[in-house]
């Protein structure tokens, strides 16, 4: 399978623990980014990766997100001290070099905060 | 700053049916690309199509079409004879290329529902 692959797919935690989800791009994409999905919205962009350097970060990625990307392979995105609102479908998607910016998205890790 | 609107929340139609989904955006900028996702209940985007602002032509992808109007600043997808398998989520997105690396303003989506 060639596509972008999320792990893990679900994820039950305490509030107050700490999360880490790993995302694999599409082996030759340089382009990674982040999304966040809550119920019956659309997703809202968190981080975004070009190779190893993060470019952006949204607003909404608080003190408790970090994200990395070593060696601009995988990415992980870690929740600290997490609340119940951080409850959510975290998206990653990657882009290809050019100029098309098409986003190929993996299936996501869904998140419940108790 | 951009935005997004799908308007319909949820369309219902039978089998065989036409359905016509609706985006409207907003943007200062001059170019940008337009896209639509599909997001089954499986949950994975499946990216269904990309336009540049520099073409307006309409397109046709088997059963899908697509109808992008500039003027109106609209983006509109139609699927045809719709089938069961089509009941799905769909997200119209824009992205402004030259400043926001390629990130994503998705619109709140349409949860089309296909009944036998």
């Amino acid at each position: 399978d060639t596509g972008v692959s999320q792990d893990p797919r679900h994820k039950i935690t305490k509030r107050g623990q700490n999360v880490t989800f790993r995302c694999d791009p599409i082996s030759e994409h340089n382009r990674l980014y982040w999304y966040r999905q809550t119920l019956g919205q659309g997703p809202e962009f968190l981080t975004y990766f070009q190779n190893e350097a993060q470019l952006e970060k949204s607003r909404l990625l608080s003190d408790r997100f970090s994200a990395e990307r070593p060696k601009g392979s995988f990415s992980t995105l870690e929740i600290q001290r997490t609340e119940q609102g951080d409850s959510a479908m975290y998206l990653c998607a990657s882009g290809g070099g050019g100029r098309t910016y098409e986003q190929y998205f993996g299936p996501g890790t869904r998140l419940t905060v108790t | 700053a951009q935005k997004v609107t799908q308007a319909q929340t949820e369309i219902s139609v039978v089998e065989k049916e036409d359905v016509t989904l609706d985006c409207v955006y907003e943007t200062r900028d001059t170019t940008y690309y337009l896209f639509w996702y599909k997001q089954p209940p499986s949950g994975e985007l499946v990216f269904l199509i990309r336009r540049n602002s520099f073409d307006e032509q309409n397109e046709i992808s088997g059963r899908y079409s697509w109808n992008f109007q500039k003027s109106t600043s609209s983006f509109n997808f139609t699927i045809t004879a719709s089938q069961v398998v089509d009941s799905a989520v769909y997200f119209c997105a824009l992205s402004d290329p030259t400043d926001s690396w390629g990130k994503l303003q998705f619109g709140a989506g349409t949860q089309v529902v296909v009944t036998p």
